[in-house]
């Protein structure tokens, strides 16, 4: 089946370095990615969806610049929190398209990150 | 904006039956989906529906009504280990994000 790797699955960083999330698709091409964050007890929200080559495409109210989003091949994406901050704490969770069905979104383990 | 409401908690027991239900109310509709998430761990798939209907799936079905905006999972013979969140979810357009419920934590007990 298809699967999305992602890592690391969890990291702890200070407060103003920047962190990099890494999520491939290991056995599919991946168009699309999507990237979510989930807060405790909370549902997954919607930070950015990232086409191959081109640039990703933010929901309201996430900075473009804070959360830096790549996508230089269909099989890797990267979300970079750029000088994290403890309210950056969150599960990050990548999802991939398949584009051979309607229903194939394959999503990463996540990543915990937490600030200190 | 869009507006996915699920029940936030449900108990039931061992053996049992469960219906969690969703209702929707989102600008657009290209499917519902029902994911279910362990603590601290990524949501894996458990059904789709984009036309009005049951669908089902071994010991889970899910339902979905788009005149009414309402979906249900069912989930039977209930086990210790369905004790998760379910998310319930929808895509707007075709190739789009999903849009997620809060959740619903269901907690089996014996």
């Amino acid at each position: 089946g298809a699967v999305v790797s992602q890592h690391p699955s969890w990291v702890i960083c200070k407060s103003g370095t920047s962190v990099k999330i890494e999520c491939r698709s290991l056995d599919f091409q991946a168009t699309t990615m999507f990237w979510y964050r989930q807060f405790p007890k909370q549902s997954l929200m919607l930070m950015a969806t990232s086409n191959e080559g081109s640039k990703a495409t933010y929901e309201q109210g996430v900075e473009k610049d804070k959360f830096l989003i790549n996508h230089a091949s269909l099989t890797l994406s990267t979300l970079t929190v750029t000088s994290a901050h403890p309210e950056d704490s969150s599960f990050y969770i990548c999802s991939a398209r398949m584009a051979t069905t309607n229903y194939g979104y394959t999503f990463g383990s996540g990543t915990r990150l937490t600030v200190v | 904006g869009q507006n996915i409401d699920q029940p936030t908690e449900m108990t039931a027991t061992e053996g049992a039956i469960v219906q969690i239900n969703c209702t929707y109310q989102t600008s657009g509709f290209n499917g519902l989906f029902w994911y279910q998430q362990h603590a601290g761990e990524a949501p894996t798939f458990l059904s789709y529906n984009v036309l009005d209907g049951l669908e089902e799936k071994g010991r889970f079905s899910s339902f979905l009504s788009r005149s009414k905006g309402y979906s249900y999972l069912l989930l039977k013979e209930l086990q210790m280990k369905d004790s998760a969140s379910y998310l319930c979810a929808v895509r707007i357009q075709a190739g789009t994000a999903l849009i997620f419920g809060k959740g619903t934590t269901l907690s089996v007990s014996s």
